[in-house]
């Protein structure tokens, strides 16, 4: 089977910058994926990394070390629309994405 | 810009219920997907399908059946709903990469 484990919350101050760590067990892995998610509002996608490195899209940048199984989500410029819960996703063969459990990320001022 | 269109926010159902979450969407997708989403547990994959009329159990199908008919439709039906059904129920499509998101179905059971 697959597993990701990543942090339950994180807490970060504005302005500054987050790391959103994500570890994965899988066979046959594709790529990490990364989305945001309101509350009350759908996930949405931020990024995908299939080979290693960094991967930047203005504040935020994704991360992937394939032989670690290690990925991370890093957020600058921290502000309060950022507080979301985070999800990392492994895409592996042919089955559909495994999400971990989630990081709530809360900024505060 | 895609659009994934869940056919209610809220719901209330009694226990035995059958019920009936629609889910719609409009770029022509061929992968629909169903999950569960429970504080603390993350997204859990119910159902998926790849083509119409094809259908594939997930991580928790058990008390859950699917119907796709038309490419653009699929259903997620809780034969006899129990109170451990109460959850968010997300729907997705895709190409690929990245899944595209319903709002969402909140429902609950009494």
């Amino acid at each position: 089977g697959q597993s990701l484990e990543q942090p339950s919350e994180v807490t970060a101050v504005e302005g500054a910058i987050v790391q959103i760590n994500c570890t994965y067990q899988t066979s046959g892995f594709y790529g990490l994926s990364w989305y945001q998610q309101h509350d009350g509002g759908a996930p949405t996608f931020l990024s995908y990394n299939a080979l290693d490195g960094l991967e930047e899209t203005g504040r935020f940048s994704s991360f992937l070390s394939r032989s670690d199984s290690y990925g991370y989500l890093l957020l600058q410029e921290l502000q309060m629309k950022d507080s979301a819960s985070y999800f990392c996703a492994v895409k592996a063969g042919n089955t559909p994405l495994v999400f971990g459990k989630g990081t709530r990320l809360s900024v505060i001022a | 810009d895609v659009k994934v269109t869940q056919s209610s926010r809220y719901l209330v159902k009694r226990t035995g219920e059958k019920v009936f979450l629609e889910c719609v969407q409009d770029m022509d997708h061929e992968n629909m997907f169903w999950y569960r989403q429970d504080p603390g547990l993350g997204l859990r994959l119910i159902y998926f399908s790849y083509d119409v009329k094809m259908k594939e159990k997930g991580d928790i199908p058990e008390g859950y059946s699917v119907s796709r008919e038309k490419k653009e439709r699929f259903s997620l039906i809780l034969e006899s709903a129990s109170t451990n059904q109460t959850s968010m129920y997300l729907c997705a499509s895709s190409t690929g990469t990245p899944l595209h998101f319903g709002n969402g179905t909140r429902l609950t059971v009494t």
